[in-house]
């Protein structure tokens, strides 16, 4: 058990809806990032937040939005999905950013399956 | 753009023979890899990292080896056993303006099969 948690574990809904999906992260870890895993595909990085603050963006759709809120569990929101948004997201969590001298491993929840029909 | 490469989909190795998995980085910028294992139905898990300053690091049977100037890493496990058939995804990050995120860039992953 990585101390990550994500819900839910699985989630089937349809065309142009839209779907919330939380993490929280491990206890007293302050960065959180989320990351797609499409078929056949790597783990691609979506964003993340470190203290309520946004600090990195990767491959992430106008159509997906993030926040962190103060308690540091962190909401990734998906709207106007489409077919092609079917992934396993990914929620990972570390525990300070690299200006404070040491590189973090990051660790994963064990992911939102998301079928969009 | 694949930043980080893993050119083999899958391997399939006998149980007791060395495993060995691929990883090629185009970002001269990347300093820090990491291995991580993925199980069905589970989210990755940490493996074994390398700094860039190092060439080789050990971790029981996982053993991980860089070569900078050919931008290549690879895992080694030995003895391989049935329990280490999984998805190995290699990662990398690259030190942030401000040093603001640990961020890192995932290949696609190589599902290895150890049989018994």
């Amino acid at each position: 058990d990585s101390g990550v948690t994500q819900t839910p574990k699985h989630l089937i809904t349809a065309t142009g809806q839209r779907v919330t999906l939380r993490c929280s992260p491990r206890s007293g870890d302050l960065s959180v990032y989320w990351y797609q895993q499409s078929l056949d595909q790597g783990l691609q990085f979506l964003i993340q937040y470190y203290n309520g603050e946004e600090r990195a963006k990767g491959n992430i759709l106008e159509r997906f939005s993030a926040q962190q809120f103060p308690d540091l569990h962190s909401e990734l929101n998906l709207s106007s999905l489409e077919l092609g948004d079917s992934a396993l997201y990914f929620c990972a969590s570390s525990s300070r950013p690299f200006r404070e001298g040491r590189r973090e491993k990051l660790f994963f929840g064990s992911g939102t399956q998301l079928s969009v029909l | 753009d694949q930043q980080v490469k893993q050119n083999s989909p899958s391997l399939s190795v006998q149980e007791g023979r060395i495993s060995i998995l691929n990883c090629d980085y185009t970002n001269s910028m990347f300093d820090y890899f990491l291995w991580y294992k993925k199980y069905p139905a589970e989210g990755p898990t940490f493996l074994i990292s390398i700094s860039s300053i190092k060439d080789k690091n050990e971790d029981g049977r996982f053993t991980v080896f860089l070569n900078k100037s050919a931008k290549h890493l690879s895992l080694h496990i030995v003895p391989s056993q049935p329990g280490d058939s999984a998805v190995y995804f290699c990662a990398a990050s690259a030190v942030a303006r401000g040093g603001a995120t640990n961020k890192l860039i995932f290949g696609t992953g190589t599902l290895l099969a150890v049989q018994p």
